[in-house]
């Protein structure tokens, strides 16, 4: 089955510094990555996706890049503020069976000091 | 939220009784998803269902039950088959296999 990776488990950065997260998958057969914003008690909240077919993704601070042949894919955020303090997932998606097959990372605990 | 809403917020389980977690979309989406979170695990897949009146196990589905008899809703129950419930259950909802799944707000079950 799928495996995801992602690291580091946490980061600490300056306000107004970059941050970056890194996953790799296993199963080339993994299509769509989406990144996940989790506050604290709070449900994952979508941030940024990519398809297999793009390179790479910006809106606005926040950008995605992809790397199909080494099978990695990161989350880049610039300008961080101390809200963007929360934990951050990777996921890898697959087609199985006409259903999402979704396998999230153990997750990235951001930390924007002020 | 995306138009996912969990119910109860927090729910207190006593030894050997089951407890329904309720989950609803007005998302018009016909999959729906239930996840357990867990300290430094990630989200593991308990249950899901792409249509009405079907639903499918998932990686850790031993100890819960679900049920699909409405689009909008699909409860999640934590049996007492379940030895360690204590955790942050994810519901979501997604369109097809290609499209992006959204998550509701939660609900953290603990144990009395």
């Amino acid at each position: 089955g799928e495996n995801v990776e992602q690291h580091p488990s946490t980061l600490s950065v300056q306000e107004g510094d970059s941050a970056v997260i890194k996953c790799t998958y296993s199963d080339s057969a993994s299509n769509y990555f989406p990144w996940y914003k989790q506050e604290l008690g709070k449900g994952p909240q979508l941030i940024i996706d990519i398809r297999s077919n793009v390179g790479e993704k910006k809106d606005q601070r926040i950008a995605v890049t992809l790397n199909k042949t080494a099978k990695h894919f990161s989350l880049h955020i610039t300008e961080t503020q101390p809200e963007d303090s929360a934990v951050y997932f990777c996921a890898a998606v697959k087609n199985s069976g006409g259903y999402q097959k979704v396998t999230f990372g153990i997750g990235t605990k951001l930390q924007v000091i002020p | 939220d995306g138009g996912i809403t969990q119910s109860p917020k927090y729910l207190f389980r006593k030894e050997g009784q089951n407890v329904t977690l309720s989950c609803e979309q007005n998302l018009n989406h016909d999959a729906m998803y239930w996840y357990r979170q867990d300290p430094g695990q990630g989200l593991r897949l308990i249950y899901y269902s792409q249509i009405v009146n079907d639903f499918q196990k998932g990686d850790i589905a031993e100890g819960y039950s679900v049920s699909r008899e409405k689009k909008e809703s699909f409860p999640l129950t934590v049996t007492s088959a379940q030895k360690n419930p204590t955790a942050f259950y994810l519901c979501a909802a997604g369109q097809g296999a290609t499209e992006t799944q959204y998550f509701g707000p939660g609900t953290r079950l603990l144990v009395l």
